[in-house]
């Protein structure tokens, strides 16, 4: 199976700061990695598709790079309205998926 | 606009099965995608426990493979999660959603609770 390591697993940053969340399989999975955004009580919401694509919506200070094993999850600008835990998904050997742990993001 | 919910109990007894059901509408499941079913115990993440695919294949994530059961009813446009045998360790809010590798759009979730 493959397995997911998300870091930090939370971080606190100010308002209009720049926040970057690392994301690592424990094998190459290509550019086959999603990430999602969960506010506390609510479903997951998909932010960034096949690692660097932008969903449909979504504001353009979340950003994602990456492939193989190795990706990362950028908010340019904190918001207030981004305090979340950011979850990152593989899904190379569909329709078989893992997730990341998780980082809890908090306004400092 | 694609929509899914679910429904069921919200208290299970230890040993008895869970059964849940997700309802899609605005899209009809035997037209494509998979549907999948996705917990989140409290205070922890997100685990997949298994998928079918519009034609009925069945994908079931490995450790919880010998308990659950997915199925479909294409006639009310909806599938199901059965996972047996539970225990407290199975208390969780349950999401429904539709993916291709991407998970959307999600159903509400709904909480199960495991206890006597």
């Amino acid at each position: 199976d493959i397995q997911m390591t998300q870091s930090p697993s939370s971080l606190s940053a100010s308002v209009g700061d720049r926040v970057t969340i690392t994301c690592q399989a424990s094998q190459d999975i290509s550019n086959y990695l999603n990430w999602y955004q969960q506010k506390p009580g609510k479903a997951p919401k998909l932010l960034i598709y096949d690692a660097s694509n932008l969903e449909t919506g979504v504001p353009s200070r979340f950003s994602g790079s990456g492939s193989g094993t190795d990706f990362t999850f950028t908010i340019s600008s904190l918001q207030p309205e981004d305090i979340a835990t950011y979850y990152c998904q593989q899904y190379d050997n569909l329709p078989r998926f893992t997730f990341g742990p998780g980082t809890k993001v908090d306004i400092k | 606009q694609v929509q899914l919910q679910e429904s069921g109990p919200g208290l299970v007894k230890p040993s008895e099965t869970l059964s849940l059901t997700c309802a899609v509408s605005g899209y009809s499941i035997s037209s494509g995608y998979y549907w999948g079913w996705i917990r989140q115990p409290p205070g922890k993440g997100l685990e997949w426990i298994g998928s079918i695919y519009h034609s009925g294949s069945t994908y079931y994530n490995p450790s919880l493979k010998s308990r659950v059961t997915i199925s479909v009813d294409t006639s009310k446009n909806q599938f199901s999660l059965k996972l047996s045998s539970v225990t407290a360790a199975d208390t969780a809010v349950y999401y429904c959603a539709r993916h291709d590798g991407r998970w959307r759009p999600w159903g509400q979730g709904t909480l199960v609770t495991v206890s006597s």
